[in-house]
């Protein structure tokens, strides 16, 4: 019974191509996250939802287009890939208020050749 | 804003040591503090948290103490394993919607 769950789990493709990541949680969680890991491990917030509203879009390249079609999944659409996309993408959920941790899936290995 | 400053790596101890990985933070409100410990390959994962001043998280041999007089929430293990060779990180919450990550902090522990 995974959490929070993504996929896929590698992804490797062309320069110039599209790609999507699709997140899946089954925690009644309200709110989700996108992060960016680069190779250094540092994290980086994209964007968020909660119950299927965008709240936070960082500065990301408008070629990246999160999509929540309800509060239980979160996707990320990536057009016109580039070389600096290359990255650990992590789906993450809480509930926001009280304590809220946040529950990460497993990542998506982004490689752009 | 809020934020999290995070001792920088890389650590490198032997089996048994004792490990302390400082975390310092700012916040204007009273935020929750954790620790997530990032395994070779794998997501992040809860190690521990707090929520108020001079709570103790605690997991796994960890301890982190919330001190909010030195603004601080330092990562503890008496005794570190080779296991525990991860990625940790320092993080914050408020009330709102944004989580504060630190930089993250590489340990190893060699046999």
């Amino acid at each position: 019974d995974t959490a929070v769950s993504q996929t896929p789990k590698y992804l490797v493709t062309q320069m110039g191509n599209d790609k999507s990541i699709k997140c899946e949680q089954n925690l009644g969680h309200d709110t989700m996250y996108w992060y960016k890991q680069d190779s250094k491990k540092f994290l980086k917030i994209m964007f968020s939802y909660n119950n299927k509203e965008l709240i936070i879009n960082e500065t990301v390249p408008n070629r990246f287009s999160p999509k929540s079609p309800d509060k239980a999944h979160l996707n990320l659409h990536i057009n016109s890939l580039e070389l600096g996309d290359s990255a650990v993408y992590f789906c993450a959920s809480r509930l926001v208020g009280g304590t809220g941790e946040l529950f990460f899936g497993e990542g998506s290995r982004l490689t752009v050749l | 804003g809020d934020s999290v400053t995070q001792m920088e790596g890389p650590v490198t101890l032997s089996e048994e040591a004792f490990l302390t990985i400082n975390c310092t933070y700012t916040a204007t409100g009273y935020p929750s503090l954790f620790w997530y410990v990032q395994y070779p390959g794998e997501g992040l994962q809860l190690l521990l948290k707090a929520t108020k001043a001079d709570d103790k998280g605690s997991n796994k041999g960890f301890e982190a103490t919330y001190r909010k007089e030195t603004t601080s929430f330092h990562l503890e293990k008496g005794s570190v394993q080779v296991s525990d060779s991860a990625v940790y990180f320092c993080a914050l919450t408020d009330t709102g919607n944004q989580f504060y990550f630190g930089t993250g902090t590489s340990l190893t522990v060699i046999p």
